[in-house]
């Protein structure tokens, strides 16, 4: 079964380190791999994609994320947080034919100043 | 480009009373919208599959007499709570595809609707 795994609940950094979000994916076939930030009682906001191409993508506000086939994984990262980083943050990897997206269970993240 | 809305924001109704929530795709042409519902601190669902001129696909699950999805046009599709309760309550969420995107797979979300049932 395709699935996404977040296995952080939550991930605490002090502003001006780095930060890495983990992710993990199981699916058949070429995966599209997702990342995005929900603030609260928002909607989703969508951070960067893998589609195929370079292994490493980078996305909006300083965010980027390396795509890694044999550890089947697409962890978010960042060389240095702000205190407006913290948010929810889900990965999701398209599946059904690529026609449904998965969403991880959402890491919170916390960005002390 | 390609900006989702939903209406309302957020709402508050009785418990069995019918709360109809919009969707809507601002600059492009939605052939299918997605409905989510996320539960405080936990993750999206997919509820239901909504292509334009038919029937909805719901998930495992999901009552499809409780939620009516209309999809009537290429720009807008609704999610109808019927007979609403207060387990209900949640955070729905709509997702659009627009198939003149560089991917075609790719979901643009709206904003989200909070429905909170007493």
């Amino acid at each position: 079964a395709q699935s996404v795994a977040q296995p952080e609940d939550q991930v605490n950094v002090a502003e001006g380190n780095p930060l890495t979000v983990k992710c993990t994916y199981s699916v058949s076939g070429n995966p599209y791999l997702f990342w995005y930030v929900q603030y609260p009682n928002r909607g989703l906001q969508f951070l960067l994609k893998y589609i195929t191409g370079d292994n490493l993508v980078k996305g909006s506000y300083g965010f980027e994320a390396e795509f890694n086939k044999s550890q089947t994984s697409f962890h978010l990262k960042k060389p240095s947080a702000l205190v407006s980083d913290s948010a929810l943050y889900f990965c999701a990897v398209l599946s059904g034919g690529y026609n449904k997206l998965i969403f991880g269970a959402g890491t919170r993240l916390a960005v002390h100043p | 480009g390609a900006v989702v809305s939903q209406h309302p924001s957020w709402v508050i109704c009785k418990s069995g009373t019918s709360v109809k929530i919009e969707c809507r795709s601002l600059d492009f042409q939605a052939t299918t919208m997605f409905w989510y519902r996320q539960f405080p601190k936990q993750s999206l669902m997919l509820m239901a599959t909504s292509n334009e001129g038919s029937k909805a696909t719901y998930e495992q699950g999901v009552e499809k007499d409780k939620f009516l999805i209309n999809h009537a046009s290429l720009t807008l599709s609704t999610l109808t709570v019927t007979s609403a309760h207060p387990e209900d309550s949640s955070f729905y969420i709509c997702s659009a595809r627009d198939p003149m995107s560089g991917n075609p797979n790719e979901q643009f979300f709206g904003p989200g609707t909070r429905l909170t049932v007493l």
